[in-house]
């Protein structure tokens, strides 16, 4: 079975640009879930989709926002840049069923802005 | 595990040795709790989890420990290879947190031939 997979796996962009960033989950996984990683800040949780809709929100401005498909597929995109949203962007899949299910990663998507 | 500035506090273990890693979690209500291992340039790989209804794990190579009472996780690893090498880090989350994983600063691992 196909791991979590994310493109791209690296992108450059500079101050004020926006960018769109692709996870696909394992094939029958339903929710998906995005972290952001830096070295200052640790990995720190942005917001989980499930079946199309934001189930849970995590403390970053509107800036970072994100949408799921019908295959399940989820999309996250970063508003107006700054040089602070310089990390390593992972998404997780699960099942989605219940409070207590692993997450599992993806390689990330490193993004540096400069 | 609350996520701290990161000044990556350093296991160093000779190979062959067995290995501790400790993880103070934050809250209370937490009842999932998850290891993972990250490699340099790679995504966290699933570890072990555990359930707040057990105090013990056991996997290949790996054992959780659950110290509900003090809110205290640990990671042993047995007969650290040089590719346990990684940073692990420790997740907590459950029902009170929906699908979302509050992660700890995480320990590098360095295992010497």
């Amino acid at each position: 079975k196909a791991g979590v997979t994310q493109t791209p796996r690296y992108l450059i962009k500079t101050r004020g640009q926006q960018v769109t960033l692709s996870c696909s989950p394992i094939s029958g996984h339903r929710s998906v879930s995005w972290y952001q990683q830096t070295p200052g800040q640790g990995l720190q949780f942005l917001f989980e989709y499930f079946s199309e809709t934001q189930r849970n929100k995590g403390n970053f401005p509107g800036r970072f926002s994100g949408r799921q498909f019908s295959n399940s597929r989820s999309e996250m995109n970063v508003s107006t840049l700054e040089l602070g949203d310089s990390a390593l962007y992972l998404c997780a899949s699960s099942w989605g069923r219940t409070d207590q299910e692993t997450q599992y990663f993806g390689p990330g998507t490193r993004l540096l802005v400069l | 595990g609350e996520s701290v500035g990161l000044h990556l506090p350093t296991l160093s273990v000779q190979e062959g040795d067995n290995s501790i890693i400790n993880c103070a979690y934050s809250n209370s209500a937490s009842d999932y709790f998850i290891w993972y291992k990250q490699e340099s340039g790679k995504g966290p790989q699933f570890i072990i989890d555990i359930r707040s209804n057990m105090d013990k794990r056991q996997g290949q190579r790996v054992t959780v420990l659950l110290n509900k009472t003090v809110k205290h996780l640990s990671l042993q690893i047995a007969a650290t290879q040089p590719g346990d090498s990684a940073v692990y880090f420790c997740a907590e989350g459950g029902k009170a947190a929906g699908n979302k994983l509050t992660f700890g600063g995480g320990t590098r691992v360095l295992v010497k031939p």
